[in-house]
C-alpha cells in the first residue's frame, strides 16, 4: 500500500540533545513537508522540499534542520537550539500538476517530548 | 494580515443532528481551499477540496462544503452526524500564487453526544 510512514511514533529527548524524526513515502511524490502541531494553534510549516537536494524554510524553521538526499525520504532534525520542541510533528507529501500539487497527504505523526 | 479563521474552538452536537463548521479566510484572490479531519494522535485526512468551478463540493464520509466568495467563507456541513465523526477539523488555504504553502486554521474540535 502506498503511503507515508513516520518513525518513531513517540520520542523522548533530554534537553540539549539533537533528535532526528524519520519520514518516508512510497507515493512517488516530488514535494515533502514538515509541520509542527501545538494545541489550539493548528499546523505550522517548518521546512518543505519540492525536489531532491533542495529545500526551503517555512514559517518556524529556527532550531530545525532537514535533508533531502532521496526522493522518498525527508528526515527532520530537532536541534538543541529549538527552545520548545515538545510537540506533535507531521510529515506530508504532494505531487501532481496545477492545483493538485497543493493537495497534501499526511503521515501518522511523531510525538516528541522533552524531559 | 492574511489568515484562516475557524471561529469555533469546540462544538458539541447530538448524533443524527446536522453540523456546520465555519471557516473564513482573509486573502484577496480566490485561494485553493481544503478541509482535513484528524482523529486523536493521528495524521490528517483530506475530506474535500475546492480549486474552481461549482461552489458546492462533495467530500468523503458524507461531508460537503460551500465556497462563498462574497463572504470569504468555506463552511463544512454534514446533514446527519455519526458518533465516529468526533474528531478535530481543520480548514486550510493555499493563497492564490502561494504555491503549495498550506495555511491552516486553528481547528474545531467536534464532540458527538449519543
Amino acid at each position: 500500500d502506498g503511503g507515508i510512514t513516520q518513525s518513531p511514533k513517540y520520542l523522548f529527548r533530554k534537553e540539549g540533545q539533537n533528535v532526528t524524526l524519520s519520514c518516508e513515502q512510497n507515493l512517488n511524490h516530488d514535494a515533502m513537508y514538515w509541520y509542527r502541531q501545538d494545541p489550539g494553534q493548528g499546523l505550522r510549516l517548518i521546512y518543505y522540499s519540492q525536489i531532491v537536494n533542495d529545500f526551503q524554510k517555512g514559517d518556524i524553521a529556527e532550531g530545525y534542520s532537514v535533508s533531502r538526499e532521496k526522493k522518498e525520504s525527508f528526515p527532520l532534525t530537532v536541534t538543541s537550539a529549538q527552545k520548545n520542541p515538545t510537540a506533535f510533528y507531521l510529515c506530508a507529501s504532494s505531487t501532481g500538476t496545477g492545483p493538485s500539487y497543493n493537495e497534501q497527504f499526511f503521515g501518522p505523526g511523531t510525538r516528541l517530548t522533552v524531559l | 494580515a492574511q489568515s484562516v479563521t475557524q471561529p469555533d474552538i469546540h462544538i458539541t452536537v447530538s448524533e443524527g443532528a446536522s453540523l456546520e463548521l465555519r471557516c473564513n479566510y482573509s486573502y484577496g484572490a480566490t485561494p485553493y481551499l481544503f478541509w482535513y479531519v484528524q482523529s486523536p494522535g493521528q495524521g490528517l485526512q483530506l475530506l474535500l477540496k475546492y480549486f474552481s468551478g461549482d461552489t458546492l463540493v462533495q467530500g468523503i464520509k458524507g461531508f460537503e462544503a460551500e465556497f462563498k466568495r462574497s463572504q470569504s467563507s468555506f463552511n463544512l456541513r454534514k446533514p446527519s452526524v455519526h458518533w465516529s465523526d468526533a474528531a478535530e477539523y481543520f480548514c486550510a488555504v493555499v493563497p492564490s500564487g502561494g504555491y503549495n504553502k498550506l495555511i491552516f486554521g486553528a481547528g474545531t474540535r467536534l464532540a458527538v453526544h449519543p
